[in-house]
């Protein structure tokens, strides 16, 4: 079992609907969670960041964690074409640990 | 927010050259850098991780001797594949860290796309 599994997707939906990315993960040491969203050929920008369990909101993204069953979501409000782009979950014990990374979903927002 | 910026963002190269790739904190200062290689519809597999004056620690699978890791200053960091061959060819991304947030952020360049014919 990889320590982090994503939804493989790819994922399509019309303009304005509301998206749900997860991820789960084995290691229970994680303690710091991210989303990355990565474009076509450019590398990857952090999202949202969230540290062990609860809920944290920015702007149409809610990331969501919860630690008892090792399960963390982004949702995508009124979602737009220019949300169309791979998003990665991502995951490290410490601060100073490394960082452990979904496999993507690729996400297409149609106008 | 921080910059990281690679150079090249594409290189195509013959079998056996080697080929080097930089990685540039442009407005911070990096104490440690991370590499990545990312192949097509994968997620991004840690190759590396080099800390400023030291030697590069590299992740079970990955050869040192192939994958130079150099990371001379706190601002740059190189890659170097030697005696490239077609199954190296992937997307390389850097990334660097120096603790400007509690949970230290990685902020990552833009990738360099390798391929080797």
């Amino acid at each position: 079992q990889k320590e982090v599994e994503q939804d493989p997707g790819p994922l399509s939906v019309p303009e304005g609907a509301i998206v749900s990315l997860n991820c789960t993960y084995s290691n229970s040491a994680f303690q710091y969670f991210m989303w990355y969203r990565q474009y076509s050929r450019k590398g990857p920008e952090l999202l949202m960041y969230t540290y062990s369990s609860g809920n944290k909101e920015d702007g149409r993204f809610t990331a969501q964690v919860d630690k008892s069953s090792k399960y963390i979501s982004l949702f995508i409000r009124d979602s737009q074409p220019s949300d169309s782009a791979t998003y990665l979950c991502a995951m490290k014990a410490g601060a100073n640990s490394k960082l452990t990374f979904g496999k993507g979903i690729t996400l297409s927002v149609r106008p | 927010g921080a910059v990281v910026s690679q150079h090249p963002s594409r290189v195509i190269c013959k079998s056996g050259t080697s080929v080097k790739i930089e990685c540039r904190s442009l407005d911070f200062q990096a104490t440690t850098m991370f590499w990545y290689r990312q192949f097509p519809k994968q997620s991004l597999m840690l190759m590396a991780t080099s800390n400023e004056g030291s030697k590069a620690t590299y992740e079970q699978g990955v050869e040192k001797d192939k994958f130079l890791i150099n990371h001379a200053s706190l601002t740059l960091s190189t890659l170097t594949v030697t005696s490239a061959h077609p199954e190296d060819s992937s997307f390389y991304i850097c990334s660097a860290s120096n603790w400007v947030s509690s949970y230290n952020e990685q902020f990552f360049g833009p990738g360099t796309r390798l391929t080797v014919l």
